[in-house]
């Protein structure tokens, strides 16, 4: 089965600095890489995905994750944050021609210092 | 579409009380998930539906929790009797092609207080 592990469970970060957060997944077989962001009592949203092709993934605000197949990592990066970044970010698995079934890791909140 | 809707928002209920979690899918759909978040569990799958059919239960936490989907529309949690330890914010979220890489669309969520 699969897992997901976000190494960091908070993130301070300096405005206009850059961010990495870590994610690292588990898997016996191909799979689908995702991130989802939650702003403060709602509900979570696609920032971007992996499925095939180009290992470099640009996705909305600004964000990009690189998939990294041999170190099983799919970190997520921003050159330059904002302090409308701020928000939990999570990182999704699912096993491709498997089943349907995503799974997340335990989420990394992220924090803009003015 | 008017997204996932999720009902009630906030419920706030006495230990032992029974509580239903709606939630109506994005017309199209095919696939429901529910999922709990605490904060010191993170975002838990509990179970998911294809074509109204449950696939995979084995994140329920225990029989005092069940699932129902009798409807490609319509969808709920229940838990009965209820537990302080059940508060949290359960999420649900559908999708058109879970199985090929597609985006989940969630719910704003229903916080559960179990006093």
């Amino acid at each position: 089965a699969q897992s997901v592990t976000q190494l960091d469970s908070q993130v301070p970060v300096f405005e206009e600095a850059p961010v990495e957060l870590r994610c690292n997944y588990s898997s016996s077989v191909s799979v689908y890489l995702f991130w989802y962001v939650q702003y403060p009592n709602q509900g979570l949203q696609l920032l971007l995905k992996y499925l095939s092709g180009s290992t470099l993934v640009k996705g909305i605000n600004g964000f990009e994750a690189e998939f990294n197949k041999s170190q099983t990592s799919f970190h997520l990066r921003k050159p330059s944050v904002h302090i409308s970044d701020t928000a939990e970010y999570f990182c999704a698995v699912s096993e491709r021609n498997r089943d349907d079934k995503i799974i997340f890791g335990k989420g990394t909140r992220l924090h803009i210092l003015p | 579409d008017a997204g996932v809707i999720q009902s009630p928002r906030h419920e706030v209920t006495e230990m032992g009380q029974e509580v239903t979690l709606r939630c109506k899918p994005i017309s199209g759909h095919n696939s429901l998930f529910w999922y709990r978040q605490t904060m010191m569990r993170g975002l838990e799958l509990l179970i998911y539906f294809n074509n109204n059919v449950p696939i995979d239960d084995s994140g329920m936490p225990e029989d005092r929790f069940s699932a129902k989907m009798p409807n490609a529309s319509f969808s709920t949690l229940k838990i009965q009797p209820s537990e302080p330890r059940d508060s949290a914010v359960y999420f649900c979220a559908s999708s058109s092609l879970a199985g090929r890489g597609g985006e989940l669309f969630f719910g704003e969520g229903s916080r559960l207080t179990v006093l």
